[in-house]
């Protein structure tokens, strides 16, 4: 089974862009959920769809959003990126989230 | 807040000494689970301890778990340089929320 792959690896970008974060889950797997990583605030949830819906989401602003396809793909977006934005973004995909979340490797975000 | 936190941060041994890393969380859980994650890169999962199980084994790996003081423990075996990496565990609560750890830090000597 192929794993979970997130696209692009590596981003740069300037503050006040956009940008859009692509996730693939395991197939099957019908739980996607989104994290940021940074060495100041650790590993924080960031939303987790489930067959196309939010079903959580963390304490981050509206600038945060993402979605979910009917094919489990999901996307995640960050408008008018700030330098704070820079991080490692995760995706993790289970069968249900209470489960073993099943990480890609990751997108590493730098904003300048 | 939810998120558990991971005792020592960081911790050193010689190769096939044991380790051991602990974890403490503040509200009720369905299950812990346990993570590791090589520098930069994300993370596997190790192991998932349902809150009315106490202990579980997985290879090398030994966890355990006691709800009433809120704390896990994840105990490696004959370390390897092999498990140097950070090492987290997560929480699900009761809306099937996954909240993470500060993490440890484990380095093996060679």
């Amino acid at each position: 089974k192929a794993g979970v792959t997130q696209t692009p690896r590596y981003l740069i970008k300037t503050r006040g862009q956009q940008v859009t974060l692509s996730c693939s889950p395991i197939s099957g797997h019908r739980s996607v959920s989104w994290y940021q990583q940074t060495p100041g605030q650790g590993l924080q949830f960031l939303f987790e769809y489930f067959s196309e819906t939010q079903r959580n989401k963390g304490n981050f602003p509206g600038r945060f959003s993402g979605r979910q396809f009917s094919n489990s793909r999901s996307e995640m977006n960050v408008s008018t990126l700030e330098l704070g934005d820079s991080a490692l973004y995760l995706c993790a995909s289970s069968l249900f989230r209470e489960y073993e979340q099943y990480f890609g490797p990751g997108t590493r975000l730098t904003v300048t | 807040s939810q998120q558990g936190e991971e005792d020592p941060q960081a911790l050193s041994i010689q190769e096939g000494e044991n380790a051991t890393m602990n974890c403490s969380y503040k509200t009720s859980i369905n299950n812990l689970q346990w993570y590791r994650q090589n520098s930069g890169r994300g993370l596997v999962h190790l192991i998932l301890i349902r809150s009315n199980e106490r202990e579980k084994h997985s290879g090398r790996l030994r966890v355990t778990l006691d709800t009433s003081k809120k704390s896990s423990s994840l105990l490696i075996t004959a370390s390897r340089a092999a498990d140097t990496a950070s090492y987290f565990c997560a929480t699900v609560g009761g809306a099937n929320n996954l909240f993470f750890g500060t993490g440890t830090r484990l380095t093996v000597i060679p």
